[in-house]
């Protein structure tokens, strides 16, 4: 089974300018979410969706993030403009939708992103 | 204060020994118990999941929950050199929201 995909790997960019990280996640998961682990610390959630819809964003900064999930399958999550304290590794995670099964996440191997 | 603390080490032990990493919790409302490793570079990886008060074991590693006391823990026994990770501990809230902990960065020495 094939697992979570991100991409890039890795980005290196200035302050205010932009960046947009893509995920693609398990087959048949209808959760995605996007966390961000900043050096040190754990994953933050940032925003989750079920299917097309958003679950939960209350984390998410939502005057420089944005993030969507066309056809309930791929996800983009954009920084429009970029901080220096953006500066984290940009996590994309899927579970399937039902019962207790839901908490169990599957995660991508992150995008780093530097900011500079 | 923090809904979940966990003491991010760094934690450096010999091969065999045994590991206990530990978390509490303030939040009553947390449902379900996970422990997650993370390699470097990598994305964490579900190792653990429990839901009730008590014992869980699978192979080497033993997750314990104490729900009156808002404490769990993750035992590794005769612990390896490829168990050297950061172990981050998890609950999830009610509609599925996961609380990570900081993580416990663990190194295993041969």
């Amino acid at each position: 089974e094939a697992g979570v995909a991100q991409s890039p790997r890795y980005k290196i960019i200035e302050k205010r300018q932009s960046v947009a990280f893509w995920c693609n996640p398990i087959s048949g998961h209808a959760t995605l979410y996007w966390y961000q682990q900043i050096l040190g610390q754990g994953p933050k959630l940032l925003i989750q969706f079920q299917n097309n819809g958003v679950v939960d964003d209350s984390q998410l900064p939502k005057d420089r993030f944005s993030a969507e999930r066309l056809k309930g399958v791929d996800s983009t999550l954009k920084i429009q403009p970029a901080k220096l304290e953006d500066s984290a590794v940009y996590l994309c995670a899927s579970s399937l939708i039902t019962g207790t099964e839901r908490e169990k996440l599957f995660f991508g191997s992150g995008t780093q992103l530097s900011v500079l | 204060q923090k809904e979940v603390e966990q003491d991010p080490g760094p934690l450096s032990v010999p091969e065999g020994a045994i590991v206990s990493l530990n978390c509490t919790y303030s939040n009553s409302a947390f449902q379900y118990f996970m422990w997650y490793r993370q390699y470097s570079r990598k994305g964490p990886e579900l190792l653990m999941y429990t839901y009730s008060s008590g014992n869980k074991e699978d192979g080497r590693f033993t997750a314990q929950v104490d729900k009156s006391s808002k404490y769990i823990s993750l035992f590794i026994r005769d612990s390896q050199p490829s168990d050297s990770a950061t172990y981050l501990c998890a609950m999830s809230l009610p509609g599925g929201k996961l609380i990570f902990g900081q993580g416990t960065e663990l190194s295993v020495k041969p």
